[in-house]
């Protein structure tokens, strides 16, 4: 149980356009999700917390008219990285919490991002 | 300001021998921490979590130990598998309030050598 997907996997794109990433619960409703960006050698930053039917919580730092997050349902969330540079490239994971104290998250399989 | 520390950045063992993987933090509020295993390229996968009201947790070969007084947790792996070599990750829950936030260390890279 506690399944959580990601799509796509891998993306290219180029510089200015829009990339869509999409973040799916399988097997259980996510009160909450959490979107995380990995540099390389890095540890997880928290992008944003998003809980299903309001606006998404961003940390200090994260623009949120770049990275436009939407959770239009307790399985679904979805990441938009728009107008992308190259700077933007980076591995992109989402988590989803079970219960409302949301203590343990389990995470997608990741996005790699690559803005030629 | 780094809330949760984990000081090794690589540990390397031998096949069969234990791993320990050590992770301070520094808020006493914190009350729930995980463990994760990483491969590269792919998302964190929990292995283990311990409650603030417990001091050991054990599942398998994995034993998670806390320590409240010191705010330090070490994940005890034993014995060491080559299959055990990813990067380990703790994370701290700092509490009902916070949106279900982890904060998560900086990982330890082990390698298990046949």
């Amino acid at each position: 149980g506690a399944v959580v997907s990601q799509h796509p996997s891998r993306v290219i794109c180029k510089s200015g356009t829009s990339v869509k990433i999409e973040c799916r619960s399988l097997d259980f409703q996510a009160t909450t999700m959490f979107w995380y960006r990995q540099f390389p050698k890095k540890s997880l930053m928290l992008m944003a917390t998003s809980n299903e039917g309001s606006k998404a919580t961003y940390e200090q730092g994260v623009e949120k008219d770049k990275f436009l997050i939407n959770h239009a349902s307790l399985t679904l969330s979805t990441l938009t990285v728009t107008s992308a540079h190259p700077e933007d490239s980076s591995f992109y994971i989402c988590s989803a919490s079970l219960g409302s104290a949301g203590e343990t998250q389990y995470f997608g399989p990741g996005t790699r991002l690559l803005v030629l | 300001d780094q809330q949760v520390k984990q000081n090794s950045p690589s540990l390397s063992v031998q096949e069969g021998r234990i791993s320990i993987l050590n992770c301070d933090y520094t808020n006493s509020m914190f009350d729930y921490f995980l463990w994760y295993k990483k491969y590269p390229a792919e998302g964190p996968t929990f292995l283990i979590s311990i409650s603030s009201i417990k001091d050991k947790n054990e599942d398998g070969r994995f034993t998670v130990f806390l320590n409240k007084s010191a705010k330090h947790l070490s994940l005890h792996i034993v014995p060491s598998q080559p299959g055990d070599s990813a990067v380990y990750f703790c994370a701290a829950n700092p509490g009902y309030n916070q949106g279900g936030k982890l904060i998560f260390g900086q990982g330890t890279e082990l390698s298990v050598k046949p």
